[in-house]
């Protein structure tokens, strides 16, 4: 079975370029999360979308981020224009229902802002 | 916010040595969480906890949630080289999706 998909899985790119970040959930899934991780700060939720609406974006850093989950198998996180604090690694997960089930996490987009 | 403290933050052990870690919260969580980080990879739920006093094992791994509702502790029995990674906790609180993480515990385990 697919689980989440991630890509790309490594970007590196320079200060003030665009970046998006690309999900497809598992099949079936109706929530989508996305994480970022860092040494600092561990893990933190930055967007959830139920049914491809955005429930809880409160954990979005700033202007500068963004994310779409024009349909039920594809979401997108974008940052634009990127900054070198924003060098992370980005995690995609998914679940069943509202959220409260299991959440599934990809394998992650190492993103490098040099 | 709620906060979670995650203990020890790194260990270093023997193989065939049992492994302790907990985590203790600011504020009442109804589900604790335990999931394991591999290098390059993204955290795998190992135990999942919804009531205070549950006591859950999964193979060497046993978990148990707290009966103030405020920590939980997960240990490993009999490490093998293979438990090697970053373990975290997670707790629920109030909403029924918002997970907030520990900061993890990195175990290592020496043949």
């Amino acid at each position: 079975d697919a689980g989440v998909i991630q890509s790309p899985r490594h970007e590196v790119t320079e200060m003030g370029q665009e970046v998006t970040l690309r999900c497809k959930p598992i099949s079936g899934h109706n929530s989508l999360f996305w994480y970022r991780q860092t040494m600092m700060r561990g893990l933190e939720l930055l967007i959830y979308f139920n049914n491809n609406v955005p429930i809880d974006d409160s954990g979005m850093p700033e202007d500068r981020f963004s994310a779409k989950m024009p349909n039920a198998s594809f979401s997108t996180l974008k940052i634009q224009p990127s900054e070198p604090r924003d060098s992370a690694v980005y995690f995609c997960a998914t679940t069943l229902g509202s959220g409260s089930n299991e959440q599934f996490f990809g394998p992650g987009t190492r993103l490098t802002v040099l | 916010g709620q906060q979670l403290n995650q203990s020890p933050q790194s260990m270093f052990i023997q193989e065939g040595e049992d492994v302790s870690m907990n985590c203790t919260s600011s504020s009442i969580f109804n589900t604790w969480l335990w999931y394991k980080q591999d290098p390059g990879e993204g955290p795998v739920l190992l135990i999942a906890l919804y009531k205070a006093g549950e006591l859950t094992s999964n193979g060497r791994l046993t978990a148990q949630f707290g009966i103030t509702r405020k920590d939980s502790f997960l240990n490993i029995s009999a490490s093998i080289p293979s438990d090697v990674g970053i373990y975290f906790c997670a707790g629920r609180g109030g909403s029924n999706y918002k997970l907030t993480f520990g900061k993890g515990t990195l175990l290592t385990v020496n043949p």
